[in-house]
Formats: structure tokens, C-alpha cells, sequence
């Protein structure tokens, strides 16, 4: 079945790295997404990885799977206030009609 | 121009109600999703529509009932709400089946008292 896990909570200063992870249970994800959510606002796609790849960077964001652990991760370098905010991780399948299994969020503070 | 747009933001009822709540996309997509995110954060899809046509209906009650007139359009109806339907409900949108990069809107709050 399909299973997505997150941590749910993520204390990081201005300036410092934060890497938010996931982990899930079903090897034939497609895509792995991450998104971020806002205090009363939608989700907004951060970026996403195709399950052949390793690693993507787009500016200071930089995701890493690793296929043979289940393992997601999210690096945001020199992390601002604005980047305050719960992250989802979500996986989708080609088989499933490429529903969206998400995370239960993780929730980063940045502290000045 | 905002491209996946959802009305009410909040709605609140009294149990026993109907209510709809309407998405319009104006990206130009096929495919159109509802998720529910609870009170916990937890988001589960509820139905996918791929250009007017029901794809996926995730176990979810047949109090809601989802309604695509076209395929810039996924409405969610609910009937007799429930106390347990209070959540925040979210549509989004992508290109099609294939390429499943979710466009979402803002989400609409609904409160049952």
C-alpha cells in the first residue's frame, strides 16, 4: 500500500540549511513532488523528481532520492523567514491515475 | 489572472445542509482533482476528472458528488453535511494523466456546526 512519512516539525535559524525528510513505501512511484503550504493558502508546487533521477537543484532548493532506501529529501539553502511553512512530500504513480499520496507536512520554523 | 480558483474561501453550515463549492481552472488542463485536508493536515484525494470524465473516487461517501460541466470545471456538491465534513477542501489541476505536475487553488474552509 502506499505510505508517505514525514517529521513533523523543523526548527531552523536565518541564514543555516534546512533538509526536510520523507520516506515511502511504494517502489514504483513515478514522480515525487514537494510542496509548500502557507498559513491559509493553497499548495504551491516547489518542485518535484522523476524516480530515475538522484538529484535536483533549482536555486537554493536541492532534492535528493535515494530509490534503494525510499528517501526524500529537501534541502533549502540559506533558508529565510519567508520560507516558514508546513512541506509536503506527495509520490504518484502512472498506475494509480496519477493521484497524489501525500505526507502528513512538515512543518519549518526559521527563526531570525 | 489567478489559474486554479475556487469559491467560497469559508463556508459554514448547519449539519443536515447541501452545499457546492465550484472550481474553475483557466489553465487550459484535462485532468481536475478535490483533496481534503483535515485537521491535521492530512491531505487524501477525494476524485480525479480527466476532460469531464470521473477517474478516480477514492472512498468517499456518496454525499459528495462531483460534477464536471466542462473540463475547466470541477464542482464538489455535498449533501446532508456532516459534522466530520469539516475540513478544508482543495481542487487543483494538471495538463492531463500523464504529467501529474497539480496546480492547486486556495482551498475552501468548510465548517459544519
Amino acid at each position: 500500500g502506499e505510505d508517505v512519512e514525514q517529521s513533523l516539525f523543523l526548527s531552523v535559524r536565518e541564514g543555516d540549511s534546512s533538509v526536510i525528510n520523507c520516506t515511502y513505501t511504494d517502489s514504483s512511484s513515478t514522480y515525487l513532488y514537494w510542496y509548500k503550504q502557507e498559513p491559509g493558502a493553497g499548495l504551491q508546487l516547489l518542485t518535484y523528481i522523476f524516480s530515475n533521477m538522484d538529484m535536483k537543484q533549482d536555486q537554493r532548493l536541492t532534492v535528493l532520492l535515494n530509490k534503494k532506501d525510499k528517501h526524500l529529501s529537501l534541502r533549502i539553502a540559506d533558508t529565510q523567514t519567508g520560507d516558514s511553512a508546513i512541506y509536503f512530500c506527495a509520490e504518484s504513480m502512472e498506475a494509480a491515475g496519477n493521484k497524489l499520496t501525500f505526507g502528513g507536512g512538515t512543518r519549518v520554523l526559521v527563526k531570525p | 489572472d489567478t489559474a486554479v480558483s475556487q469559491t467560497p474561501k469559508y463556508l459554514v453550515t448547519q449539519m443536515g445542509n447541501d452545499k457546492s463549492i465550484k472550481c474553475e481552472q483557466n489553465l487550459g488542463h484535462d485532468t481536475m482533482y478535490w483533496y481534503k485536508q483535515d485537521s491535521k493536515k492530512f491531505l487524501k484525494i477525494m476524485f480525479s476528472y480527466n476532460n469531464k470524465e470521473l477517474i478516480i473516487n477514492e472512498t468517499v461517501p456518496n454525499r459528495f458528488s462531483p460534477k464536471s460541466p466542462d473540463k475547466a470545471h470541477l464542482n464538489l456538491h455535498i449533501n446532508s453535511l456532516e459534522l466530520g465534513d469539516s475540513a478544508v477542501y482543495f481542487c487543483a489541476s494538471s495538463q492531463d494523466l500523464r504529467f501529474t505536475e497539480a496546480f492547486f487553488g486556495q482551498g475552501t474552509r468548510l465548517t459544519v456546526v
